[in-house]
């Protein structure tokens, strides 16, 4: 079975412009959560979609944002990037929500904001 | 205070050696509790899942868990080199808002040293 993949890998943004990044979960996972890490800060939960909608959302600003399609993968949007956005973008599946010691990892997004 | 609290090391143990992981956590209505494992440059994998007081082994492996106290623990039997990474520790929490999300202590480093 394939594992969690994300694209891009590598992204360098300057300041100001927005990004996406985009996550396809394991085939029959639901649920797509994505995490921020960051040296400074660790792994901080942003978002769960799960049917389309977001269940649930962590303490990120509104500039930060996603969706999920009919086919469970998921996209995130950051707009007006700034410097602090620089960090490794994790999204992780699993079967359904809340069904975290079925969650995988995908092998994240590297952001360079400049 | 952090929600989930971890040294962030290194912790160095020599090979052969048990090496002792701790995290705790502030949410006492935590239900579920995580370790996972990152190599440099890759993407967290989970190792060790623990719901109840008490122990819980897997292979090499043993989690502890104390409500009481609000403390996990992870073992880690005759240490191998292999084993040197960062070990995360993470708790189902509840949001704000309702729902949950896993919150991530900001890792210990551990060295495996020959």
């Amino acid at each position: 079975k394939a594992g969690v993949t994300q694209t891009p890998r590598y992204l360098i943004k300057t300041r100001g412009q927005q990004v996406t990044l985009s996550c396809s979960p394991i085939s029959g996972h639901r649920s797509v959560s994505w995490y921020q890490q960051t040296p400074g800060q660790g792994l901080q939960f942003l978002f769960e979609y799960f049917s389309e909608t977001q269940r649930n959302k962590g303490n990120f600003p509104g500039r930060f944002s996603g969706r999920q399609f009919s086919n469970s993968r998921s996209e995130m949007n950051v707009s007006t990037l700034e410097l602090g956005d620089s960090a490794l973008y994790l999204c992780a599946s699993s079967p359904e929500p809340g069904t975290y010691n079925e969650q995988f990892f995908g092998p994240g997004t590297r952001l360079t904001v400049l | 205070q952090k929600e989930v609290e971890q040294n962030s090391g290194p912790l160095s143990v020599p090979e052969g050696a048990i090496a002792s992981l701790n995290c705790t956590y502030s949410d006492r209505g935590s239900q579920s509790f995580f370790w996972y494992r990152q190599y440099s440059g890759k993407s967290p994998e989970l190792i060790m899942s623990i719901y109840s007081n008490g122990d819980k082994e897997d292979g090499r492996f043993t989690a502890q868990l104390n409500k009481a106290s609000q403390y996990v623990s992870l073992l880690i039997r005759d240490s191998q080199p292999s084993d040197s990474a960062t070990y995360l520790c993470a708790v189902n929490g509840r949001l704000t808002g309702g729902g949950n999300k896993l919150t991530f202590g900001t890792g210990t480093q551990l060295k495996v040293e020959l």
